[in-house]
């Protein structure tokens, strides 16, 4: 069976530190990958999605970056975290959306910037 | 551009009560619709999902939703809710052709006793 494991689940960084949350699947090949974030009353915010190794789509322009070095590892990264980088965050895969499947998300890391 | 509306930013029910969570989308082409459910600190969980056929689709722990196309809604309903049923609701919708799942705000659910 497939799993998703995402760490670590909470984190808290002073700002202008870097930043790297780790999700790797299992039991699965060529998945898509996603990073949403998810801040207080703003439901969850798609910032990266990845269709095959090296290949990143960002969603919106931010301080953050996301690299999949291996088909079923995806990273997300900041060289300076920002205040407004507080959040949690989600990551996700899926196989194709459009063949009877759906998104699974993994536990998600709670981030703290002071 | 695709995108959720789900307008009720918490509901209050009563234990045992009915409870209806609304959503609202926009897409350019046939939807795919889920609803998903997260737990204080956790990930989602899918509750169920609509890619074509009978517009009434059945998810776990007795969720329901019925998808109307004609009014571009996918409204999630539980006909008797838990106190274990307090926790965030989310509406999302992707597409065939699209690699991505957009998700509404979100509606927080709590059960009074």
């Amino acid at each position: 069976s497939q799993t998703i494991h995402q760490w670590p689940a909470t984190l808290v960084q002073p700002v202008g530190s870097p930043l790297s949350l780790e999700c790797t699947v299992e039991g699965t090949s060529n998945p898509n990958l996603y990073w949403y974030r998810q801040a207080a009353g703003r439901g969850l915010q798609l910032l990266f999605y990845s269709v095959g190794i090296g290949q990143i789509s960002s969603e919106v322009p931010q301080n953050l970056s996301a690299s999949r070095p291996q088909d079923r590892q995806f990273i997300l990264s900041s060289k300076k975290l920002l205040l407004s980088d507080s959040g949690f965050y989600l990551c996700a895969w899926s196989v194709l959306l459009g063949g009877n499947t759906e998104a699974f998300f993994g536990q998600g890391t709670r981030l703290t910037v002071v | 551009a695709q995108s959720v509306t789900q307008p009720d930013i918490h509901i209050t029910v009563s234990e045992g009560a009915s409870l209806e969570l609304r959503c609202n989308y926009s897409y350019g082409a046939t939807p795919y619709l889920f609803w998903y459910v997260q737990s204080p600190g956790q990930g989602l969980q899918l509750l169920l999902k609509y890619f074509s056929g009978d517009t009434l689709v059945q998810g776990i722990k007795g969720f329901e939703a019925e998808f109307k196309r004609s009014q571009s809604s996918f409204n999630l309903r539980k006909p008797s809710v838990h106190w274990s049923d307090a926790a965030e609701y989310f509406c999302a919708v992707g597409g065939l052709q699209d690699y991505k799942l957009s998700f509404g705000a979100g509606t927080t659910v709590t059960v009074r006793a």
